[in-house]
């Protein structure tokens, strides 16, 4: 399979623990997308990276949260001291960025459940 | 800012029958336009996008969207509806080449 691939698909995890999750996107792709999906919602934006810089990052994304690129190959998103507020779906998202609206090609999506 | 509003959170169609999914976008200029799918346990798959080439857009599986400038909406429809389309559809909209804006979601069931 040589699409974005994201792990863990499923996480518990005890409110104030940190949690990781990894995103490797297709592998000619420059561009490398998250965004966050609640119950009943579309998914919303958080930040995107072209190659290893991170271009843009959402309010949403509050100093708990943080994302890496390094060498411009898989990302990792890292929440700390969670809060029941994040549970959510994060899903990853990457493209070839050559030109406008090209397609975004997405993973399925780590869900977390903060307890 | 751009944004689209998904007129119905839910629709229900008998197997064979028509589907519409409405969607109203609100953009200060010609914006780009997309609509995704999302089946359980599964990715979100782009069915169409719209770039202000032709405003009739085919996408996958029988689907397609009409931009309507006029009445600034952007409705997907398909024929006939199948039992496999029952999923979770996205209107989108992008303010640029990288960002997308996603609405609430309409949620398609199929009846036999």
């Amino acid at each position: 399979d040589t699409g974005v691939s994201q792990n863990p698909r499923h996480k518990i995890t005890k409110r104030g623990q940190n949690v990781t999750f990894r995103c490797d996107p297709i592998s000619e792709h420059n561009r490398l997308y998250w965004y966050r999906q609640t119950l009943g919602q579309g998914p919303e934006f958080l930040t995107y990276f072209q190659n290893e810089a991170q271009l843009e990052k959402s309010r949403l994304l509050s100093d708990r949260f943080s994302a890496e690129r390094p060498k411009g190959s898989f990302s990792t998103l890292e929440i700390q001291r969670t809060e029941q507020g994040d549970s959510a779906m994060y899903l990853c998202a990457s493209s070839d960025g050559t030109g406008m609206n090209t397609e975004a090609f997405f993973g399925q999506g780590t869900r977390l459940t903060v307890v | 800012a751009q944004s689209v509003t998904q007129l119905d959170s839910h629709v229900s169609v008998s197997e064979g029958t028509p589907v519409l999914l409405r969607c109203n976008y609100s953009s200060s200029y010609s914006p780009s336009l997309f609509w995704y799918v999302q089946h359980p346990n599964k990715g979100l798959q782009l069915l169409l996008k719209y770039t202000s080439a032709a405003t009739l857009v085919k996408g996958i599986n029988g689907f397609e969207a009409e931009f309507k400038k006029s009445e600034t909406s952007f409705h997907l429809t398909k024929p006939s509806a199948h039992m496999s389309d029952a999923a979770e559809y996205f209107c989108v909209v992008s303010p640029n080449d990288y960002k997308l804006s996603f609405g609430a979601g309409t949620t398609v069931t199929v009846r036999a």
